[in-house]
């Protein structure tokens, strides 16, 4: 099956600074990534939806002005937390979808802690 | 490893039917277990959440249980209705906050 990855795995950072966190389609091409973050004892709750080559769709909740995501090309998104505070402390997780939007192949996830 | 299977891959009903989609998993040291609708084009939907220490979690027409030592879950949908028609997933989750999702089960609900 279709491969997805994210890089990093795991990230420290302390509070104010920005992180990025990088999904990759490996053997197709995305035209949608979703990004999902999940707290501890919560379920899995979907960021923002976002098209190759044009701008994310934010859930409600979701400041995108903090959680910046970018979709350049069919095989990689970004999703960069600015300023990040303590409270965005969670486990992200992405995923993609070919032009079938049948299926979403997961990424092994991002554990970002803010210290 | 953690594997995650679903049962059945596809399934078919006439709206009105109560119906109940399988889950199994290998390492019952599961932190939770969480049942999500996927519709084409869309991000996933969180139905339900039950942690290692529950046994059933209700929401509406649903319902899910866990059985930790048979390592088994099941997503009870009762008197189904054309717009449950999407592709459920089910994923156990780890303490570090890891997903390990099965494959689905698209369901079709006929009028």
């Amino acid at each position: 099956g279709a491969v997805v990855s994210q890089h990093p795995s795991r990230v420290i950072c302390k509070s104010g600074t920005s992180v990025k966190i990088e999904c990759r389609s490996l053997d197709f091409q995305a035209t949608t990534m979703f990004w999902y973050r999940q707290f501890p004892k919560q379920s899995l709750m979907l960021m923002a939806t976002s098209n190759e080559g044009s701008k994310a769709t934010y859930e409600q909740g979701v400041e995108k002005d903090k959680f910046l995501i970018n979709h350049a090309s069919l095989t990689l998104s970004t999703l960069t937390v600015t300023s990040a505070h303590p409270e965005d402390s969670s486990f992200y997780i992405c995923s993609a979808s070919g032009r079938d939007q049948e299926t979403q192949y997961f990424g092994p996830g991002t554990r970002l802690l803010v210290l | 490893k953690q594997e995650v299977t679903q049962i059945p891959a596809a399934l078919s009903v006439p709206e009105g039917e109560n119906l109940v989609l399988n889950c199994s998993f290998t390492d019952s040291a599961i932190y939770n277990l969480q049942w999500f609708r996927q519709d084409p084009g869309k991000g996933l939907t969180s139905l339900l959440l039950i942690q290692s220490s529950q046994r059933e979690q209700t929401s509406g027409r649903l319902n899910a249980s866990l059985d930790k030592s048979s390592g088994r879950s099941t997503l009870y949908i009762a008197a189904s209705q054309p717009g449950d028609s999407a592709t459920y997933l089910c994923a156990g989750g780890g303490s570090q906050g890891n997903l390990i999702f099965g494959k689905g089960t698209k369901l079709s609900v006929k009028p």
